[in-house]
């Protein structure tokens, strides 16, 4: 079993549609949580760091649920320019950060 | 915007060449890392650095080599590059310290790498 799985994609969503991914993770002991964007052979960039419950920034909204060891991102309102690959990472209690393999995301006019 | 830097950014090299990816940051951090991504997958750490001098391979096994001898730079050697070796290479560096915002980390815009 992989430490970070999310969703398999790819999301082909209108704009303007509400869409949510979801990720599970098996570290019990991970404390950070994270949403990184990466559009196509680009780096990846923080979206989002998930410390308690969940957080909002704007369109996106975070969950955390630390006893279904699950985490999920809500995009409102999508635009054509949320169109990437959107990773979910999680610490391990070595300190290092472990990645999902993605999310695809297509947003269509 | 993260001022963190890689070049080359695109390299083409014939098999048995020497190569150094270069990798710098300019934020201080003290904890610094290279990843190794094929086109549509995961990330897969493969060495990182928590300060001068500290070394560890990472979870995926490889062939290459790191070296911290400054703390703003991280740069990885392969001896002798090998097609199996094509792939695009990330390098991060984060802030080290505890407390929120001290883990995440932040990319250079990555080299991507074609041995013929």
């Amino acid at each position: 079993r992989k430490e970070v799985e999310q969703d398999p994609g790819p999301f082909n969503v209108p704009e303007g549609a509400t869409v949510a991914f979801n990720c599970t993770y098996s570290n019990s002991a991970s404390q950070s949580f994270f949403w990184y964007r990466q559009d196509c052979r680009k780096e990846p960039k923080l979206l989002m760091s998930v410390y308690s419950s969940g957080n909002e920034d704007g369109r996106f909204t975070a969950q955390l649920n630390r006893a279904s060891q699950y985490i999920s991102l809500l995009i409102r309102d999508s635009k054509l320019s949320d169109s990437a690959t959107y990773l979910c990472v999680v610490n391990n209690q070595g300190g290092k950060l472990i990645f999902g393999q993605g999310t695809e995301l297509s947003v269509k006019p | 915007e993260a001022d963190i830097y890689q070049t080359p950014r695109y390299l083409v090299i014939g098999t048995g060449k020497k190569i150094t990816l270069e990798c710098s940051q300019t934020m201080g951090h003290d904890k610094m890392y290279w990843y190794q991504q094929d086109p549509g997958m995961e990330l897969h750490l493969i060495h990182y650095s928590y300060g001068v001098n500290s070394t560890e391979k990472g979870d995926l096994s490889s062939e290459s080599t790191v070296s911290r001898i400054r703390t703003e730079h991280f740069p990885l050697t392969l001896e002798s590059a090998r097609p199996s070796h094509t792939s695009q290479y990330l390098c991060a560096s984060s802030l080290g310290a505890s407390g929120r915002g001290s883990e995440t980390q932040y990319f250079g815009p990555g080299t991507r790498l074609l041995v013929l």
